[in-house]
C-alpha cells in the first residue's frame, strides 16, 4: 500500500513568488492536513480538509491555502513568499477527520526561498 | 491552547542502554498521545501511540507510559540499536472535537555505537 506522496520533493523559490504543492493521501484515506516544519518552531499546523471542506486552520497569514479535490488529493498554495517561508511542508493523512484518528505523515517537500 | 514541553532536546546513550525521552502537556481534555520518529530527510513516522484509557502500551523495544493525574506521558526504548538515531517528536490531541495534533519541539536522540 502505497504512502503519503508529496510532489515536489525540492523547490526553490524568489521572494514575491508564489507557490503549489501537491500531496496525495494513503489510498482510502479522506482526510489531509499540512504541517509546516522549521528549526525554531518545529511542527506547526497549518489546515485540515476533508470531503474537499477545510475543517480546521492553523494561526497562519492568508497568504497561506489549500484545497481538497473530489479523489483526497489536496494541494496547498503559498503566495507572496517571504524568506521565513522556506521550510519542509508536511503533508499527512488520516481515514477521518477529527482528534485521535492516527495521521501518517508523506516525506515533506521542502521550500527554499531565496 | 493546549501547550506541549518535551525533554531532553538532545539525548545521547550508548548501544544496548535505554532511553527515555519525556513530555509534559497542559490541557486535562487531552486523551490522544502519538510518537513520531524523524530520520534525516524523511517525513515522520509513527512508532507508538496511546489513549487514556491505558497507562502503558508496549511494541517491542518500545514502550509509552502515561500519568493522566501529572499530565505526562514517555517514552522508553531499550536495547538502543544505531539505527534508532533519529529526532523524536510526542504529540497531543482530544479524541473528539476538531483540535488538530500539537507536537513538542523534538529530541534529538544519538547511539553511539
Amino acid at each position: 500500500k502505497a504512502g503519503v506522496t508529496q510532489t515536489p520533493r525540492y523547490l526553490i523559490k524568489t521572494r514575491g513568488q508564489q507557490v503549489t504543492l501537491s500531496c496525495s493521501p494513503i489510498s482510502g484515506h479522506r482526510s489531509v492536513s499540512w504541517y509546516q516544519q522549521t528549526p525554531g518552531q518545529g511542527l506547526q499546523f497549518l489546515f485540515e480538509y476533508f470531503s474537499e471542506t477545510q475543517r480546521n486552520k492553523g494561526n497562519f497569514p492568508g497568504r497561506f491555502s489549500g484545497r481538497q479535490f473530489s479523489n483526497s488529493r489536496s494541494e496547498m498554495n503559498v503566495s507572496t513568499l517571504e524568506l521565513g517561508d522556506s521550510a519542509l511542508y508536511l503533508c499527512a493523512s488520516s481515514l477521518a477527520t477529527g482528534a485521535g484518528n492516527t495521521i501518517y505523515f508523506g516525506e515533506g517537500s521542502w521550500l527554499t526561498v531565496v | 491552547g493546549e501547550n506541549v514541553e518535551q525533554h531532553p532536546s538532545t539525548l545521547s546513550v550508548q548501544e544496548g542502554d535505554s532511553a527515555v525521552i519525556k513530555c509534559t502537556y497542559s490541557d486535562s481534555a487531552s486523551n490522544y498521545f502519538p510518537w513520531y520518529k524523524q530520520e534525516l530527510g524523511k517525513g515522520p513516522q509513527l512508532i507508538i501511540d496511546i489513549r487514556s484509557n491505558v497507562g502503558e502500551k508496549k511494541d517491542q523495544r518500545i514502550a509509552v507510559t502515561l500519568n493522566k493525574t501529572a499530565k505526562h506521558f514517555s517514552l522508553h526504548i531499550t536495547e538502543t540499536q544505531p539505527e534508532d538515531s533519529a529526532v523524536y517528536f510526542c504529540a497531543v490531541s482530544r479524541n473528539s472535537g476538531n483540535t488538530p495534533l500539537v507536537f513538542g519541539k523534538g529530541t534529538r536522540l544519538s547511539v553511539i555505537a
